[in-house]
Formats: structure tokens, sequence, C-alpha cells
């Protein structure tokens, strides 16, 4: 069975600044992919960053960008330059590859950016 | 256009009530999913459905059933629900058949409350 821990219940960061945020998974599988979702206020997940294991190379989405570390089954977000919109719950998920869309999340981590 | 629809964004229903559901999605998806989240948890996988068939069903009781008229609607039927059974309802979709590794869209939620 996989399992996705993040060990950050909070956060809370400066507007302008940078925040890590850390996730760490547990897997047999060889084959799978990783996300960060972001869930504001209004509830909706909206995804942020997807990295596939097979990937050597760490993903970047503007701002956001991801430490893939296979290894050691590290997965981490960093958010450059906070903004008062990226304040939101943070989740890490795991998808086996192949599968359908069964994600398993995270606990999540509730960021704050404050001005 | 990237949207998944839900209505009703709230629903208040008694426990002897019959209600629905219902999700919509014009992205040509072929997979789609009903996820329940309790408060300050994570989305939890219930239902998954590829090519309008139930392909996934993660051990639901039976008061809830699900139904997929056609590949753009989702719909989830609830009967004689609990008190325990209010949570955020969250359905996504995802492009589905031989891209199952794709990331997966999700609506903005059902607040539901069974009183």
């Amino acid at each position: 069975a996989q399992t996705v821990t993040q060990s950050q219940p909070e956060m809370s960061v400066q507007e302008a600044e940078t925040v890590t945020l850390s996730c760490t998974y547990d897997t047999s599988e060889s084959n799978y992919y990783l996300f960060w979702y972001k869930q504001p206020p209004s509830r909706q997940m909206i995804l942020v960053i997807r990295q596939e294991a097979y990937k050597q190379q760490n993903a970047t989405e503007n701002r956001f960008s991801v430490n893939f570390q296979k290894a050691a089954k590290s997965f981490s977000l960093k958010i450059s330059d906070s903004q008062l919109g990226d304040t939101a719950m943070y989740f890490c998920a795991f998808m086996r590859g192949g599968s359908q869309g069964n994600l398993i999340f995270g606990k999540g981590t509730k960021l704050s950016v404050k001005p | 256009d990237t949207e998944v629809t839900q209505t009703p964004k709230h629903l208040v229903m008694g426990m002897t009530n019959k209600k629905s559901l219902k999700c919509e999605q014009h992205m040509g998806h072929r997979a789609m999913y009903w996820y329940k989240q309790k408060a300050k948890k994570p989305p939890e996988l219930m239902f998954v459905y590829s090519y309008e068939k139930l392909s996934i069903n993660e051990s639901v009781p039976s008061r809830f059933s699900p139904e997929c008229p056609n590949s753009s609607l989702l719909n989830l039927h609830l009967h004689a629900l609990q008190p325990e059974d209010s949570a955020l309802y969250l359905c996504a979709s995802s492009q589905g058949g031989q891209r199952l590794n794709t990331e997966a869209f999700f609506g903005q939620g059902t607040r539901l409350t069974v009183v």
C-alpha cells in the first residue's frame, strides 16, 4: 500500500518570500506520478504541479518548483515570490502508474501568506 | 473549457430524503470520479467511472448510488444518509483511456449537510 506524509500541518510566509512544503511517500511501485494540489477557501482542488517518477528533472511551473528525490522518496514544493493568493491548503498526492486517477493524498499543509 | 461543474453548491437534507448531486464536464474526458472530503481531511476516493462504466467502488455504502448517463455527466444519488455522511463531495475528471496517467480536474464540490 502507498502512503503519503505531509509533516507540516500549518506554515506561514511573508509576501514575496520563498517557502518550501515537505512531502514524503512510501511505495514499492516503480511507475508512479506525484502531484501537488492547492485547495483555497473556494474549495476547488487546483493542480499546481506534477512529476513523473521516471523523469529525473524536477518539474517547474512559473513560481512553483519541486525537489524530487526518488531514492529518499521525497517530493517537496517550493513557492517563490509568495503571493496573497497562494494562501490555501496544499495536498501532496500519489498516483500509481496505469491506475485510473486513484489519487492518494497526504493530510495537507495549510499555508498562510501574510502581507 | 477546463471546468468541472457541480450542482448544487450546498445541500441540506434529512435522513429520509432522496437527493442527487450532479457533475458535468465538457473536456472530452472519459474518466470521472467522486471523492468525499471531511472537514480538515484530504479527499478520499469513492467511485471511478471509465467510459461510462463503473470501474472502482471503494466499498462505499449502498446509500450512495453513482450513475453515469453519458460521457459528460456524473450523478451521485443519495438516500437514507446519516449525519456522519456530511462532507464536501468532489467530482473530478481526467482524460482516461490510454492516457490513464493524466491529472484530474476537480469541481468546486457540493457541501452536504445531513440533519
